[in-house]
């Protein structure tokens, strides 16, 4: 059973671009969580999806960042006119079902230049 | 809301010593706690997780940790430490207080030095 995927692992975007990260949750998984993770920091929740559904996104910046999870196809984690402080690991994780462990993927690093 | 303290930030243990990495948490609720790892440029390995039951849980690579619910702590120990252990080792809670699940909630990690 392959484990979360990410894609792409690294991406550099100039200021201004648009940064798309996709995430393919472990066969099976119908929750999909993503994670935020800036130097010397711990993980920051940003948003939870579950099929064409968004459960909490309390944790996105209310601009320029929107997540989606279609019914085909991996969740899309999108960050429009990307800034110097968007640098980051971001996380994809997926779980199960509701009340169960996360599993992680290798997450994707963006650099913005 | 539900935060996570991770009071040590570096600890440095000798090869073959054991090693016990402290977690406090503050939340209002019976606490769903989990310890993860973290290689460098990798993702996050779940270790061992605490639900109910037994307040001693054994997790994978020899780990084990225990919930105390009066210190609100669920500190992380392994009677022997490798090499292979240095790491970053992150405590999370989560929130599925309802039936309802958020986002784990993450202390800021404590790195772990493996000295020859």
């Amino acid at each position: 059973n392959a484990g979360v995927m990410q894609n792409p692992r690294h991406l550099v975007r100039r200021r201004g671009q648009e940064a798309r990260l996709r995430c393919s949750p472990m066969k099976g998984h119908s929750h999909v969580y993503w994670y935020r993770q800036l130097p010397e920091e711990g993980l920051k929740f940003m948003v939870y999806l579950q099929k064409e559904n968004i459960i909490d996104e309390s944790g996105m910046p209310k601009e320029r960042f929107s997540a989606e999870f279609p019914k085909e196809g991996p969740s899309i984690l999108r960050i429009q006119q990307v800034v110097r402080g968007d640098s980051a690991a971001y996380f994809c994780a997926s779980s199960p079902r509701t009340i169960d462990e996360q599993y992680f993927g290798p997450g994707t690093r963006l650099t913005v230049t | 809301a539900q935060s996570v303290t991770q009071p040590d930030i570096h600890i440095t243990v000798s090869e073959g010593a054991s090693l016990e990495l402290r977690c406090n948490y503050s939340y209002g609720a019976t606490p769903y706690l989990f310890w993860y790892v973290q290689s460098p440029g990798q993702g996050l390995q779940l270790l061992l997780k605490y639900f109910s039951g037994d307040t001693l849980v054994q997790g994978i690579k020899g780990f084990e940790a225990e919930f105390k619910r009066s210190q609100s702590s669920f500190n992380l120990r392994k009677p022997s430490v490798h090499w292979s252990d240095a790491a970053e080792y992150f405590c999370a809670v989560g929130d599925f207080v309802g039936g309802g699940a958020d986002g784990l909630t993450f202390g800021k990690g404590t790195h772990l030095i493996i000295q020859p």
